[in-house]
């Protein structure tokens, strides 16, 4: 099974609210990783992290939280988002963690998060 | 600084033609190259790698592609283009410098298979 799945396909929320999307993978990978993505653009990395670990936050506002409950879960909580913040946002996974190997990644389908 | 760059925003091909998606790279020591595919509202799917050794690297679907390190390029290749290999195609290097590790993608470069 070399599958990433995201929950919900799309979202919609207000200013004000709270919401969370999900990713999950069963591949025993040790890495994963949050990317938003704008249209045509390429994926700008959000958060790494590296055996149930936070390792990498490229300086993301704090509206943005993830979690990682265990090695096969990722969310991602949000709350306050702004209307920028509107995207595509992938998850991906990797056998091992950056800078430990020349690993793939592999993304899910993604999450189409409107904000209004 | 690493970076990678596709010079094509679109390239046009008609089907069964051969195609080429370019991708140039800059790095500092032996780069760890990718080439990634994404569908309308899909995520990204992995086609190949180029880690070391043979300069010709086999992927899915039918893809190659061709280290140069003489000219610093990565070029995508397909003998023959399908329809359905009409997508947006990602170039990416692994970036060593930071510490991090992360990816460094190209801009994409957006395939249009002519039938």
């Amino acid at each position: 099974d070399t599958e990433v799945t995201q929950t919900p396909k799309h979202l919609v929320m207000g200013m004000t609210n709270k919401k969370s999307l999900k990713c999950e993978q069963h591949m025993g990978h040790r890495a994963m990783y949050w990317y938003k993505q704008k249209a045509k653009k390429p994926p700008e990395l959000m958060f790494v992290y590296s055996y149930e670990k936070l390792s990498i936050n490229e300086s993301v506002p704090s509206r943005f939280s993830p979690e990682c409950p265990n090695s096969s879960l990722l969310n991602l909580h949000l709350h306050a988002l702004q209307p920028e913040d509107s995207a595509l946002y992938l998850c991906a996974s990797s056998q091992g963690p950056p800078g430990s190997g020349p690993y793939e990644q592999y993304f899910g389908p993604g999450t189409r998060l409107t904000v209004t | 600084a690493q970076s990678v760059a596709q010079p094509e925003d679109q390239v046009n091909v008609a089907e069964g033609n051969p195609l080429t998606v370019k991708c140039t790279y800059s790095v500092s020591g032996n780069p760890y190259l990718f080439w990634y595919v994404q569908y309308p509202n899909r995520g990204l799917q992995f086609l190949l790698k180029y880690i070391t050794g043979d300069n010709l690297v086999k992927g899915s679907y039918g893809f190659e592609a061709e280290f140069n390190k003489s000219q610093t390029s990565f070029h995508l290749k397909k003998p023959s283009a399908l329809v359905s290999d009409s997508a947006l195609y990602f170039c990416a290097v692994r970036d060593i410098t930071s510490g991090t590790y992360k990816y460094i993608f190209g801009t994409g470069t957006r395939l249009k298979v002519l039938a």
